[in-house]
């Protein structure tokens, strides 16, 4: 069966510092991973997906086999970065999407 | 466009009792994926409909049930509810398209309380 973990329930860095989440999985097949992100009062939405390669709000992650990791990184955190953040993972017939428990990212001025 | 929403916002029940969940997909979207994420965790996974028909289930009793109508609203049912179904449920939609590559567009959630 399919998991994905995140070992940092929280984190907090202060603004212009550099950012990593960390984000772990377990699938025997080929994976498919993206970062989700929920802002304080908002719904949850995708950030990037592993396969569109892209940065958005200056994040990136870069899918690594060997260690079935797809950390989460920005070089210059903003407080408006502040949110809680998913890692997921997708597979099965119906393509759902398997969640870590997310990690609070806290920004400091 | 209108994106995903979810009815009620918030809901009390007691041990027992039953439920129903509303979601209204975006407008295009043909499939709806239900979601349970409870406190401090993150969603899990509950069932998919597509075409008013389950599409894939996660591990959830038969207790948890779903429909899903011909304009692609959906609801998602919990019977003879427990303590550990208190979470917050929330609706993902998404478009149709090739080979199951596109992005879930999550609802607000609908917060349940079971006393």
């Amino acid at each position: 069966a399919q998991r994905v973990t995140q070992p940092e329930k929280l984190l907090s860095v202060f603004k212009g510092a550099p950012v990593e989440l960390k984000c772990n999985y377990s699938y025997s097949g080929s994976p498919e991973l993206f970062w989700y992100v929920q802002y304080s009062r908002q719904r949850l939405q995708l950030l990037l997906r592993h396969i569109s390669r892209e940065s958005i709000k200056g994040f990136t992650a870069d899918l690594n086999k060997g260690e079935t990791s797809f950390h989460l990184k920005k070089p210059f955190a903003q407080e408006e970065d502040s949110a809680m953040y998913y890692c997921a993972l997708r597979s099965g017939s119906a393509r759902q999407l398997t969640f870590g428990s997310g990690t609070q990212l806290t920004v400091l001025p | 466009e209108t994106g995903v929403t979810q009815s009620p916002t918030h809901l009390i029940k007691t041990r027992g009792q039953q439920v129903t969940l509303r979601c209204s997909s975006q407008s295009g979207h043909n499939t709806v994926s239900w979601y349970q994420q409870a406190l401090g965790q993150g969603p899990q996974f509950i069932f998919q409909y597509y075409r008013e028909e389950e599409n894939g289930r996660g591990n959830f009793p038969p207790r948890f049930s779903g429909l899903q109508f011909p304009n692609y609203s959906s609801e998602l049912n919990v019977n003879a509810l427990e303590l550990d179904d208190s979470a917050l449920y929330l609706c993902a939609s998404s478009p149709p398209g090739r080979g199951g590559q596109e992005t879930q567009y999550f609802g607000p959630g609908t917060r349940l309380l079971v006393l």
